[in-house]
């Protein structure tokens, strides 16, 4: 299983765009890249999961370089409730029982 | 879609007690499901993998007879702490993936706090 390597904490101000950037130079070739919200006291919730290039959905978009050997969430504008947790993964998720392992992922704090 | 449901949310008993929390996949099939453990600012540790219809896959150092899973349905697994203590007290949080396709994302539960007195 890949192993990755994100910032520890950042902090943001509201309204500004937050890039977290993870590192994973093991990944192999199924893997996918999946990234993960968590509040305290509740689950992960998914944000966006991406293989090669870009991908964008709703709250965020996802950068993959030509190596696939890092990647970067970003969230456009954040707000205060943006303030969580965030987890980067990467593995084989063909077919479900993905076996999730977890990093120690980023402390996010959005100030006022 | 892909919503997990866990149950109860929050567990407060004697040491000696044993807890059994239930994963249920609401509106999907999950042959597979996982428990994780969480303690206060860490991060998830995994603690096995539940196979629906056979014996549970645990990672090292967790105890499989202090953790009873039992996946007995496609959209059900148990955890059953033995026997309790102090010790135990975490975050319980499971997951499980829709296997109805490649690169389906896994879904978590809203976790169950465990507190053991």
């Amino acid at each position: 299983l890949a192993k990755t390597t994100q910032p520890i904490s950042m902090d943001s101000y509201e309204g500004q765009e937050v890039n977290i950037t993870c590192s994973h130079n093991n990944i192999a070739t199924n893997d996918y890249i999946t990234w993960y919200q968590q509040f305290p006291s509740q689950g992960p919730r998914f944000i966006i999961q991406g293989y090669k290039t870009k991908v964008t959905n709703e709250v965020a978009s996802l950068f993959i370089p030509a190596d696939r050997k890092s990647s970067t969430l970003s969230l456009p504008r954040v707000s205060l409730s943006d303030t969580a947790v965030y987890y980067c993964l990467v593995g084989d998720t063909r077919g479900g029982g993905f076996k999730t392992i977890f990093g120690a992922g980023t402390r996010l704090f959005v100030k006022a | 879609g892909a919503v997990v449901s866990q149950h109860p949310s929050r567990v407060i008993c004697k040491s000696g007690t044993s807890v059994k929390i239930e994963c249920r996949s609401l509106d999907f099939q999950a042959t597979t499901m996982f428990w994780y453990r969480q303690f206060p600012k860490q991060s998830l540790m995994l603690m096995a993998t539940s196979n629906e219809g056979s014996k549970a896959t645990y990672e090292q150092g967790v105890e499989k007879d202090k953790f009873l899973i039992n996946h007995a349905s496609l959209t059900l697994s148990t955890l059953t702490v033995t026997s309790a203590h102090p010790e135990d007290s975490s975050f319980y949080i499971c997951s499980a993936t829709p296997g109805t396709g490649d690169n389906q994302p896994q879904h978590f539960g809203d976790g169950t706090r465990l507190s053991i007195l």
